[in-house]
């Protein structure tokens, strides 16, 4: 079965605009997990999902972070406006109930 | 204070080596603990999984929890060149699903 999936690996933009990063789970599992890695602030939940549902989103920066779910096989996370401090690893991860959790390979965002 | 410390290295040892990494954390109400590996510019991948105290092994890899110290270990017997990475510990309470992270140590193993 394939793993987490993630697209795309690598995004470069410009401030101002709007990115989207996208994530597809492992079949059948519930849940899916939003991450932003970087340097200074390590590895950090953004929201999570349970059923398609955000459960918490507590962890989301700001406004400018939406992230949505229409189906089991799908997420989105956006970010509008981007801005050169949301430059980071954003990995998507999903689970079973109670289960481990399995990452993604990660988008590499670079906001100039 | 962050909820889990652990000491970001970086760790630098010959091959065949014992490795130990460790991690520190606040919340006593942490019950699964988990260490994961990241190689460079790959994602996090589950190294072992723990419940509560005790030791578990695992092939090289051995993981340890104290919960009356709230210190976990992970110890890595034999290391390999192939086990170069960072090394997350992570945590989480019973019926929760946020993981909280250490920030990761960087391990190099000389050929």
């Amino acid at each position: 079965d394939a793993g987490v999936i993630q697209s795309p690996r690598h995004e470069v933009t410009e401030m101002g605009q709007e990115v989207t990063l996208r994530c597809k789970p492992i079949s059948g599992h519930d849940y899916l997990f939003w991450y932003r890695q970087t340097m200074m602030r390590g590895l950090e939940l953004l929201i999570y999902f349970n059923n398609n549902v955000p459960i918490d989103d507590s962890g989301m920066p700001e406004d400018r972070f939406s992230a949505k779910m229409p189906n089991a096989s799908f997420s989105t996370l956006k970010i509008q406006p981007s801005e050169p401090r949301d430059s980071a690893v954003y990995f998507c991860a999903s689970s079973l109930p109670s289960g481990s959790q399995y990452f993604g390979p990660g988008t590499r965002l670079t906001v100039l | 204070q962050k909820e889990v410390e652990q000491d970001p290295g970086p760790l630098s040892v010959p091959e065949g080596a014992i490795v130990s990494l460790n991690c520190t954390y606040s919340n006593s109400a942490f019950q699964y603990f988990m260490w994961y590996r990241q190689y460079s510019r790959k994602g996090p991948e589950l190294l072992m999984y723990t419940y509560s105290s005790g030791n578990k092994e695992d092939g090289r890899f051995t993981a340890q929890v104290d919960k009356s110290s709230k210190y976990i270990s992970l110890f890595i017997r034999d290391s390999q060149p192939s086990d170069s990475a960072t090394y997350l510990c992570a945590m989480t309470e019973t019926n929760d699903y946020k993981l909280s992270f250490g920030a990761g140590t960087t391990v190099t193993v000389r050929a």
